[in-house]
């Protein structure tokens, strides 16, 4: 079975651009996540979703960021303009119904010169 | 608000040695308990969990056991092997509007040497 897929793995760009991020969870799973992991605040939950619907962003840091999902296998994470201080590991996992397990992508390594 | 101490690393051991990664948090209520372990360049994966005091959680060798009283959750293996090397996360619900919001400890690396 096909896990969580992320794309793309690694990502350098240059402070200013626009960065997105994506993310296809596994099939009949009705909850996605995005997460950050960094060296000093470890692994931070930024975003979730419930059939599509953002229900607790209060992790996206600021404005710069968002995310959406527009169908039931596909989101995006979105950072516009990047800045130095968003490098890091950014990973999606999905989960199927409230008690299930969550499955995590193999992340997105972003670098922001 | 909840949140989730693990011991710092790193941790190295010899193939064969005994384990032990401690684990304590914080919380309202009654969350759920987990472990995950990552690889290498890869995301995470559940090891175990345990959703109510006194349930053990097991998996490859590795167990836990959730202590209300202490509110603990250790991470112990009998005999590592070096494919155990790793990063190891403990972690609990915060089950808010109606799904599991994991909360997350800094994670513990774990190298088990031949």
């Amino acid at each position: 079975d096909a896990g969580v897929i992320q794309s793309p793995r690694h990502e350098v760009t240059e402070m200013g651009q626009e960065v997105t991020l994506r993310c296809k969870p596994i099939s009949g799973h009705d909850y996605l996540f995005w997460y950050r992991q960094t060296m000093m605040r470890g692994l931070e939950l930024l975003i979730y979703f419930n059939n599509n619907v953002p229900i607790d962003d209060s992790g996206m840091p600021e404005d710069r960021f968002s995310a959406k999902m527009p169908n039931a296998s596909f989101s995006t994470l979105k950072i516009q303009p990047s800045e130095p201080r968003d490098s890091a590991v950014y990973f999606c996992a999905s989960a199927e119904g409230i008690d299930g397990p969550q499955h995590f992508g193999d992340g997105t390594r972003l670098s922001i010169l | 608000g909840n949140s989730v101490t693990q011991m710092e690393g790193p941790v190295t051991l010899s193939e064969e040695a005994f384990l032990t990664i401690n684990c304590t948090y914080t919380a309202t209520g009654y969350p759920s308990l987990f472990w995950y372990v990552q690889y290498p360049g890869e995301g995470l994966q559940l090891l175990l969990k345990a959703t109510k005091a006194d349930d053990k959680g097991s998996n490859k060798g590795f167990e836990a056991t959730y202590r209300k009283e202490t509110t603990s959750f250790h991470l112990e293996k009998g005999s590592v092997q070096v494919s155990d090397s790793a990063v190891y996360f403990c972690a609990l619900s915060d089950q808010v509007q109606g799904a599991q919001k994991l909360v997350f400890g800094q994670g513990t690396r774990l190298t088990i040497n031949p």
